[in-house]
């Protein structure tokens, strides 16, 4: 069964803290992978997606995929209240978008 | 450039009934999937369709079928509706398929509730 994994959490990190989201997949096939938060009640929205290998920065936010570990991790700097929501990590290793059960980040300040 | 818009946003049905969503993507992408989301189970994948065909399909019934327009529009439906079927139904649209296929983004989703 091919699968990505996240700790559920919830996360608690506080506000101006880099919060650090972490995501493991199994199908050394996937070439495309994603970050997407959701708050309660909301669907799924894009933070960022990434192909390469290294990071990838957008504000406060940085992806890093590793492909020999087959490790994702997403990165927010100075976490606001605003960041507290669920994170979904999902990769790609056909036509469908596999998800994870996706960490509960919670920011206190 | 509009979102993903689904129609209806709620809706609540019985038991045995059978229900129809439907999916406008962003205006360009082709590309159509379709997600049933439950506390329980996550965010779990129904369907993919692209240029009017199935691309793939996920773990689910038969009672679970979709179909996409030549505008790219697309309906899912449910048969014979279960309590267990109860849960957010969202649709995702991408300019193309493919593990290399770019992002989706998603619409509002339904919610139906079954009795």
């Amino acid at each position: 069964q091919k699968e990505v994994e996240q700790n559920s959490g919830p996360l608690s990190v506080p506000e101006g803290a880099i919060a650090s989201l972490n995501c493991t997949y199994s199908d050394r096939g996937s070439q495309s992978f994603f970050w997407y938060r959701q708050y309660s009640g909301k669907s799924p929205e894009l933070i960022m997606f990434i192909y390469s290998n290294g990071d990838k920065e957008d504000g406060r936010f940085t992806a890093q995929l590793n492909k020999a570990s087959q490790y994702v991790s997403l990165l927010i700097r100075d976490s606001q209240p605003s960041d507290s929501a669920t994170y979904l990590c999902a990769s790609r290793p056909t036509s469908k978008i596999i998800f994870g059960s996706g960490t509960r980040l919670s920011i206190r300040p | 450039k509009a979102g993903v818009t689904q129609t209806p946003r709620y809706l609540i049905k019985t038991r045995g009934q059978q229900v129809t969503l439907s999916c406008s993507p962003i205006s360009g992408h082709r590309s159509v999937s379709w997600y049933q989301q439950t506390p329980g189970q996550g965010l779990q994948f129904l369907f993919e369709y692209f240029s009017e065909t199935q691309r793939n399909k996920g773990n689910f019934p038969g009672r679970f079928s979709g179909r996409q327009f030549s505008n790219s529009r697309s309906e899912m439906n449910v048969s014979t509706l279960e309590l267990g079927d109860s849960a957010l139904y969202l649709c995702a649209s991408s300019w193309t398929s493919g593990p290399t296929g770019d992002t989706q983004y998603f619409g509002p989703g339904t919610r139906l509730t079954v009795l």
